[in-house]
């Protein structure tokens, strides 16, 4: 497995303004993935962070809501832009360690929290 | 139609009862199957992983896996107070390597 950390692990912020989620690994991994995870909803995947490129968005996320940088094999940021209340969510980075599996291990979350 | 259905619940049973939880799905390139347990306010931990169809037993947890009917099973045997989280299903396949979860069960068990 991996240890994967967080920060902030929790933030209150005003609407307008934007939040960047850092993530850590402890081990070079060869995908992360930025997940949302709404009040009383289960995960949505939000982009896959490429290592060295773009990121991956997927369906209803864009780069400028969300930019994400991943500027080596270890850390990733996701930023959550001009931000209103209905970006309160738990936002997770997974990793996959790149085995033949598909097993992804998640950090704790940022709690965040738009007034 | 969701990709992967997952009762919502809450499912409560007695401290010792076996519990079952079930996602079915929709999408035939899946190929692994998780099962995650959330806390309140933590993060998913991977609980079992399964590759393609069969059985895979760890201690009090048992992964069952059904291509042909598209049914994934978590079973919990002896349940116990500790075992109070959210269960979530997660499969991946395909060429895809992101996660496809279902809604989340919330299970409570009572002491």
């Amino acid at each position: 497995s991996a240890v994967i950390s967080q920060k902030p692990s929790r933030d209150i912020c005003q609407r307008g303004t934007s939040l960047t989620i850092q993530c850590q690994v402890d081990s070079q991994v060869t995908m992360m993935f930025w997940y949302r995870q709404q009040p009383g909803q289960s995960l949505t995947l939000i982009a896959t962070a490429n290592q060295g490129s773009e990121a991956t968005y997927e369906s209803g996320f864009v780069i400028d809501k969300f930019p994400i940088s991943r500027p080596n094999l270890t850390f990733s940021t996701l930023t959550v832009s001009n931000m209103s209340p209905e970006d309160s969510s738990i936002y997770l980075c997974s990793v996959d360690l790149g085995q033949a599996s598909d097993e992804q291990f998640f950090g704790p979350g940022t709690r965040l929290t738009v007034l | 139609q969701k990709e992967v259905e997952q009762d919502p619940g809450p499912l409560s049973v007695p401290e010792g009862a076996i519990v079952s939880l079930n996602c079915t799905y929709s999408n035939s390139a899946f190929q692994y199957f998780m099962w995650y347990r959330q806390y309140s306010r933590k993060g998913p931990e991977l609980l079992m992983y399964t590759y393609s169809s069969g059985n895979k037993e760890d201690g009090r947890f048992t992964a069952q896996v059904d291509k042909s009917s598209k049914y994934i099973s978590l079973f919990i045997r002896d349940s116990q107070p500790s075992d109070s989280a959210t269960y979530l299903c997660a499969m991946s396949g395909g060429g895809r390597r992101a996660l496809t979860f279902g809604s989340g069960t919330r299970l409570q068990v009572q002491p």
